[in-house]
C-alpha cells in the first residue's frame, strides 16, 4: 500500500489481557516510531526503530511495553498484563529520514484505538 | 529539558477570518520546525515545515523567530474544513525523535 498500515483498528480486551498491535510502515522508509496518543493529550514517544540499530526504547512506560521490527519492515507493540490506563489510540509513523534530521517528515498510520475493560 | 509549548485554544473563528497560532520551544540549537495538522478522531498529517526565512502555501504561513525560540502559524480567509488541531513539532539536537506540542484546536464557524 501506499501509506502506514495498522492493524487492527479497534481492539477491546479485558485488564490482564496480553494484546499485540501491528505496523506496516512505507516501503522503503527506514525509521519507523510508536507513539501513542490518550482522549485530548498530546502525542506520547514511546520507542524508534532506525534500519539495523538498537532501537531507542527510552519512551516505554514500563517493562510490560515492548516492540520489534522483523527484518527492517514491519513492528509489532506487544503490551502484556495490560490496565486500564493502557487505553489509548496507538499510532506508529515512518520515515525515510529518521533522528530527527532536517527536514524529516513523518508519515502516520490511522492508528489502533485500544480500550481495556 | 525538551518542551514544545503551544495555547491549547479553542479558537474559535469565523469563516474568512485570519487567524495565528504561536509555539514556544525550549532548545535554541533546534533545527527543524514543523506544523501538522489533526483531525478529530484522525493521524496526524504534516501541514508545512517551517524554513528560517518564513515559507507560504497558500493561505497558511509559516514564521521562525530564533531569537524568541518560538514559531508561528498564521491561516488566512479561513475554511470551515479548517477546523483541527495544530500541532507544533521540533527537533531537539541528540534526540532521535520528533517533539510534538500538545496543539491548539480551531473551530471555524460559518
Amino acid at each position: 500500500g501506499a501509506g502506514v498500515s495498522q492493524s487492527p483498528s479497534n481492539k477491546v480486551t479485558e485488564k490482564g489481557k496480553d494484546v499485540e498491535l501491528r505496523c506496516d510502515p512505507i516501503s522503503g522508509h527506514t525509521a519507523l516510531y510508536w507513539y501513542r496518543q490518550s482522549l485530548g493529550q498530546g502525542l506520547e514517544f514511546l520507542i524508534y526503530f532506525q534500519g539495523n540499530s538498537a532501537p531507542d526504547k527510552s519512551g516505554l512506560p514500563s517493562d510490560r511495553f515492548s516492540a520489534e521490527r522483523t527484518g527492517g519492515s514491519v513492528s509489532t507493540l506487544t503490551i502484556q498484563r495490560t490496565q486500564q490506563e493502557d487505553s489509548a489510540v496507538y499510532l506508529c509513523a515512518s520515515s525515510s529520514r529518521g533522528q530527527g534530521r532536517t527536514n524529516e517528515k513523518l508519515f502516520f498510520g490511522s492508528g489502533t484505538q485500544l480500550s481495556v475493560l | 529539558r525538551k518542551e514544545v509549548e503551544q495555547d491549547p485554544g479553542p479558537f474559535n473563528v469565523p469563516e474568512g477570518a485570519t487567524v495565528a497560532f504561536n509555539c514556544t520551544y525550549s532548545n535554541s540549537a533546534s533545527q527543524s520546525f514543523f506544523w501538522y495538522r489533526q483531525d478529530c478522531r484522525k493521524e496526524p498529517k504534516l501541514l508545512m515545515s517551517v524554513y528560517s526565512s518564513g515559507n507560504e502555501d497558500g493561505r497558511f504561513t509559516a514564521q521562525l523567530n530564533r531569537a524568541s525560540q518560538y514559531i508561528s502559524l498564521l491561516i488566512r480567509d479561513s475554511k470551515l474544513s479548517d477546523s483541527a488541531t495544530y500541532l507544533c513539532v521540533v527537533n531537539y539536537p541528540g534526540y532521535s525523535t520528533l517533539t510534538f506540542g500538545k496543539g491548539t484546536m480551531l473551530l471555524v464557524s460559518p
